[in-house]
């Protein structure tokens, strides 16, 4: 069964102390991994696509990585707007999945002044 | 340009009612995707329509429907509620449904009785 999975659960940082977040996942025939932000209580805000191994994308201090089996999303000198839910989600193969988005628990990022 | 438009924005309703949910994407695009979202979990699955027509069904049951217009709009029907109903409903739209991008709307916070 297609799996995907986020680790931590949860992150403390101080600002300006960069961490990675990580995300493992068991799909048959990846067609892309996406990355979102989640503030409490709102929809999730996209932030990345990524389709193979070796692709990287960066906007403003968050950087996402992925290889063949996980995504790390990077965050440099983070500050307290950062603090949100990361939200990690695979689509695979085709026919009656088509489209559809495997999502991880998320990691709770909290990062304090 | 306006991004995807949930209605209403929270609900409460008690056991063995039925409720509607709304969506309307964001202008162009022509695939809708409902997912549930309970809390301390990632998104699960419901459903995903393109150009009206069902184009995958995630593990819910049949008290679960839903449909799409011809302005690519569309509803989320829940009858016979259950306590467990109780989530964040999520609407996301995406241009053909397939293995696009998909953009969330903020939700629709049910709350059952």
């Amino acid at each position: 069964e297609d799996q995907v999975t986020q680790s931590p659960e949860a992150l403390r940082l101080q600002e300006g102390e960069s961490s990675s977040l990580n995300c493992s996942y068991t799909v048959s025939g990846l067609r892309g991994l996406f990355w979102y932000r989640q503030d409490p209580g709102k929809g999730p805000e996209f932030l990345f696509t990524l389709y193979s191994a070796g692709e990287e994308k960066e906007k403003e201090r968050l950087k996402a990585t992925l290889t063949k089996k996980e995504s790390f999303l990077h965050i440099t000198a983070p500050k307290p707007e950062d603090s949100a839910t990361y939200l990690c989600a695979v689509q695979a193969g085709g026919g009656s999945t088509l489209g559809r988005l495997y999502f991880g628990r998320g990691t709770q990022l909290t990062v304090w002044p | 340009d306006a991004g995807v438009t949930q209605s209403p924005t929270h609900l409460i309703k008690t056991r063995g009612q039925h409720v509607t949910l709304r969506c309307s994407p964001i202008s162009g695009h022509k695939s809708v995707s409902w997912y549930q979202q309970v809390l301390g979990q990632g998104p699960q699955f419901i459903f995903q329509y393109y150009e009206k027509e069902e184009r995958g069904r995630g593990n819910f049951p049949d008290r679960f429907s839903a449909r799409q217009f011809p302005n690519y709009s569309s509803e989320l029907n829940v009858n016979a509620l259950l306590l467990g109903d109780s989530a964040l409903y999520l609407c996301a739209s995406s241009l053909a449904g397939g293995f696009d991008t998909q953009y969330f709307g903020p939700g629709t916070r049910l709350t059952v009785l």
